[in-house]
């Protein structure tokens, strides 16, 4: 089964850009992701869809400033414009076979 | 709109058994599947399996084989989770989610939670 891997931790200033990464293991490299954020004390909000091309697909309400991105096994989520209520852990999700796999998530802090 | 209500906070001692429930309204209900993903404290995201409300099919994490337990009543709406033999490890906020039936679908809604704490 797919294994995905984040940093545990990313740092950026109010009003910047910042990339987050998830990366698919070995033989998943074509895997489709979702990336999802988790406020503290909330539950998870699915942000997008983020297929091997690149190309994305976002869930309601999801603002503008997010996007997403592909590179081989790498996926990508950029926060651009980066405001205070981005402070949060974003976690990647997978798929394969009946089974579902959550990166392990990085916490955002927003400086 | 979509909604996912989960039921409220248990507390259970080890060895004994928890029901969650998570009903479902605002879309077809047996259109999406209905996953459970815990999170214990200060740690990640784990699922636990998922259900599929049409036929009732099941699939369950291979950790989790044996104790964990989904089911569903279409004429609410409404799925299960057992989970049995509880022991401390299981304390965790429980979350129910759902993804659309059809290949390539992440979870694209979650439920609000419910935190199981599992102490003698």
């Amino acid at each position: 089964q797919p294994v995905l891997t984040q940093s545990s931790s990313a740092s950026a200033s109010l009003g910047s850009s910042v990339k987050l990464t998830c990366t698919l293991s070995s033989g998943h490299s074509i895997y489709i992701i979702a990336w999802h954020q988790q406020r503290p004390g909330k539950a998870p909000r699915y942000l997008m869809k983020l297929e091997t091309t690149g190309s994305y697909n976002k869930g309601s309400g999801v603002p503008d400033r997010f996007s997403g991105s592909s590179s081989g096994a790498d996926r990508y989520l950029t926060i651009s414009h980066l405001q205070s209520e981005d402070e949060a852990y974003y976690y990647c999700e997978t798929w394969d076979s009946n089974i579902r796999v959550f990166g392990g998530g990085t916490k955002l802090t927003v400086l | 709109q979509v909604q996912l209500v989960q039921s409220g906070a248990e507390v259970k001692k080890p060895g004994a058994s928890v029901k969650v429930s998570c009903k479902a309204s605002g879309y077809t209900f047996t259109n999406y599947y209905v996953h459970w993903v815990r999170q214990a404290p200060g740690h990640g995201l784990e699922w636990m399996g998922e259900i599929n409300p049409s036929d009732g099919y099941t699939s369950y994490a291979q950790k989790l084989q044996g104790r964990v337990t989904m089911a569903r009543d279409t004429s609410t709406s409404t799925v299960y989770m057992v989970l049995s033999s509880l022991r401390s490890e299981d304390t965790a906020v429980y979350y129910c989610a759902r993804s659309y039936y059809g290949s390539g679908s992440p979870i694209d809604f979650w439920g609000q939670g419910t935190l199981v704490t599992v102490s003698s």
